[in-house]
């Protein structure tokens, strides 16, 4: 079935710093990719997503490649700010399909 | 108007209780979704509404119960839980079962 790993958290760094998630998946075909991102206290938003191959999500700085040959979808961050920290989840969505698998969240915390 | 809105915020009840998580959206969207999110874990998908018919529930104990009273509103009747129930319940709406998911700021359930 259907699977998505991501890096283990928490991941700690300071500000202006690069930040790296790391997030692979298994899936049949072509699925969607997504990046979510959930503050202290709140839902989830969508932070960005990738429909097929090659494709580059980007939003508010964060960056992702959809990369059919490695099964990754590694979300990138060139300066992260203190306001970044909170929890990240790498999810997929199979063709046609209704239901999104997260991956089990990466908790990011960044110190001025 | 791009919310989901969900009430109440918090809620406190007892095992004998019968208590309602209300969910609203005014997108026009016609996929409607329940999730559960224990802490520090990513959500996991209860119930999917696509065109006010339950078309997923992923075996989510009678205790709970969903409700689509029309296409605008997505209803959790809760009934008898138990304390492991205590979580973070998000719900999500979609143009259609494959869109792009908007979620709300969830309810967290405590039950005591």
């Amino acid at each position: 079935g259907n699977s998505v790993t991501q890096m283990e958290g928490p991941v700690t760094l300071s500000e202006e710093a690069f930040l790296t998630i790391n997030c692979t998946y298994t899936a049949t075909g072509y699925p969607s990719l997504f990046w979510y991102v959930q503050y202290p206290g709140e839902g989830l938003q969508l932070l960005l997503k990738a429909t097929k191959a090659d494709d580059k999500g980007s939003n508010k700085g964060f960056e992702a490649t959809y990369r059919k040959e490695t099964t990754s979808f590694h979300l990138e961050k060139g300066s992260v700010q203190v306001s970044d920290s909170a929890v990240y989840f790498c999810a997929l969505r199979g063709v046609s399909a209704s239901k999104i698998i997260f991956g089990s969240g990466t908790r990011l915390s960044i110190r001025p | 108007d791009t919310e989901v809105t969900q009430t109440p915020k918090h809620l406190v009840m007892g095992m004998t209780n019968k208590k309602s998580l209300k969910c609203e959206q005014h997108m026009g969207h016609r996929a409607m979704y329940w999730y559960k999110q224990k802490a520090k874990k990513p959500p996991e998908l209860m119930f999917v509404y696509s065109y006010e018919k339950l078309s997923i529930n992923e075996s989510v104990p009678s205790r709970f119960s969903p409700e689509c009273p029309n296409s605008s509103l997505l209803n959790l009747h809760l009934h008898a839980l138990q304390p492991e129930d205590s979580a973070l319940y998000l719900c999500a709406s979609s143009q259609d079962g494959a869109s792009r998911q908007f979620f709300g700021p969830g309810t967290r359930l405590t039950v005591l």
